[in-house]
């Protein structure tokens, strides 16, 4: 399967303990987004990533959110200290281009689903 | 500002034609795309239209744009069970041109 791929699926965490999440992005991709989708909404853009560049952050992403991508491959999101408001689903992607104007689609992982209780 | 917007539920029969319709708000968006997903699962990719474009049709998949209203619908000729999933429009506005906004989503449900 060369998709994008995460891990883990599903996530269960105390509020209060960290959490990180992995995602493998299509090998030839050199840009990599962090989505994050509640119950009953569309994926909200967290951010992304060019090569091993973030380049950009949402406001959404408060410091306790942390993500990398430390060879430009493979990221990591890391939640610290969780909240109850945490739970969702967390969405990855990678583009070969940027996804606006003469760019290219982007693919989507399975998602990590987090519950925080 | 960013907003999508999409009706909320779908339900047709099996072999009839669906159309989800959807509205977005930035007319410099250059793509807008359509995206399924099945319960626990991602986003896949259907299909998406370039904004200089007022049709495109691939296989049971037709994509309507009006640039002027600023609507986009997906019509599903035939549609199966397996078609049963939430569908997502997204945009890229030319401002956020590194990120897809994305409407709240349209259930279909389709009866056999």
């Amino acid at each position: 399967d060369t998709g994008v791929s995460q891990n883990p699926r599903h996530k269960i965490t105390k509020r209060g303990q960290n959490v990180t999440f992995r995602c493998d992005p299509i090998s030839e991709h050199n840009r990599l987004y962090w989505y994050r989708q509640t119950l009953g909404q569309g994926p909200e853009f967290l951010t992304y990533f060019q090569n091993e560049a973030q380049l950009e952050k949402s406001r959404l992403l408060s410091d306790r959110f942390s993500a990398e991508r430390p060879k430009g491959s493979f990221s990591t999101l890391e939640i610290q200290r969780t909240e109850q408001g945490d739970s969702a689903m967390y969405l990855c992607a990678s583009s070969l281009k940027h996804a606006g104007p003469g760019g290219t689609e982007a693919f989507f992982g399975q998602g990590t689903r987090l519950t925080v209780v | 500002g960013e907003d999508v917007e999409q009706s909320l539920f779908l339900s047709v029969r099996e072999g009839d034609s669906s159309v989800i319709n959807c509205t977005y708000t930035d007319s410099s968006s250059t793509y807008l795309y359509w995206y399924k997903q099945e319960p626990g699962a991602g986003l896949q990719l259907l299909t998406y239209i370039f904004s200089n474009m007022d049709m495109k049709q691939d296989q049971r998949l037709t994509v309507l744009l009006n640039k002027k209203d600023k609507h986009l619908s997906l019509r599903i000729a035939d549609t199966q069970t397996g078609d049963s999933a939430i569908y997502f429009c997204a945009e890229v506005p030319m401002e956020y041109g590194n990120k897809l906004v994305f409407g709240a989503g349209t259930i279909l449900r389709v009866k056999s």
